[in-house]
């Protein structure tokens, strides 16, 4: 069964430090995607990044980059050059294999706060 | 980018009513909608599947008839608690994705949804 793992409950980092939060993974599928979402005290979820499993380059967004150890299963975030702004909760996901027969749906990790202090 | 909308926003209810949350994509055909509850402090679950003219598949431990949902047209999802009672209290929050090859999921605000 597919399972996302977020170890680190909470983080802390120095305003424009650069931070990386831990996420692995366990499938047995060959195509599936990963998502990082960051989820500020509002509640609404925000995307931040993709990375398929046979992309070989790792995503990038402005910030956000993914660092992408397929061997390994794993999907870090890593935020660069840290804000205030950046304090929520960051949440891994996984989608099912893309023709698995379902409708792709996430799988979340527990997720991480993030504190960023001045 | 594509715009989903959640209706209400928050809500309180006496436990024994029913609740009817709505889940609208503004700005483009949602083939799919899902729907999400968040405990406090908690991550993300899964509660059901949505195909637009089609049954509702539900995970694994979700009532399907305390949880109603119905997927009428490509822009409007509703679930309806039935019933509700105080340990139904949670967020819930909607998202659609446009086809069954996209891998995007465009998210609502979410709901809050208090029983007392």
């Amino acid at each position: 069964a597919q399972k996302i793992t977020q170890t680190q409950p909470g983080m802390f980092v120095q305003e424009k430090e650069a931070v990386t939060l831990d996420c692995t993974y366990d499938t047995s599928d060959q195509s599936y995607g990963l998502f990082w979402y960051k989820q500020p005290s509002s509640g609404e979820m925000i995307f931040l990044i993709y990375q398929g499993s046979y992309d070989e380059q790792n995503a990038t967004e402005g910030r956000y980059s993914l660092n992408f150890q397929k061997a390994r299963k794993s999907a870090n975030l890593v935020i660069s050059a840290s804000q205030l702004g950046d304090s929520a909760m960051y949440f891994c996901a996984m989608r099912e294999g893309m023709f698995s027969g379902g409708y792709n749906k996430l799988i979340f990790g527990a997720g991480t706060r993030l504190a960023v202090h001045p | 980018g594509a715009v989903v909308s959640q209706h209400p926003s928050r809500v309180i209810c006496k436990s024994g009513t029913s609740v009817k949350i709505e889940c609208r994509s503004l700005d483009f055909q949602a083939t799919t909608m899902f729907w999400y509850r968040q405990f406090p402090k908690q991550s993300l679950m899964l509660m059901a599947t949505s195909n637009e003219g089609s049954k509702a598949t539900y995970e694994q431990g979700v009532e399907k008839d305390k949880f109603l949902i119905n997927h009428a047209s490509l822009t409007l999802s509703t679930l309806t608690v039935t019933s509700a009672h105080p340990e139904d209290s949670s967020f819930y929050i909607c998202s659609a994705r446009r086809s069954r090859l996209s891998y995007e999921q465009y998210f609502g605000p979410g709901t809050r949804l208090t029983v007392t």
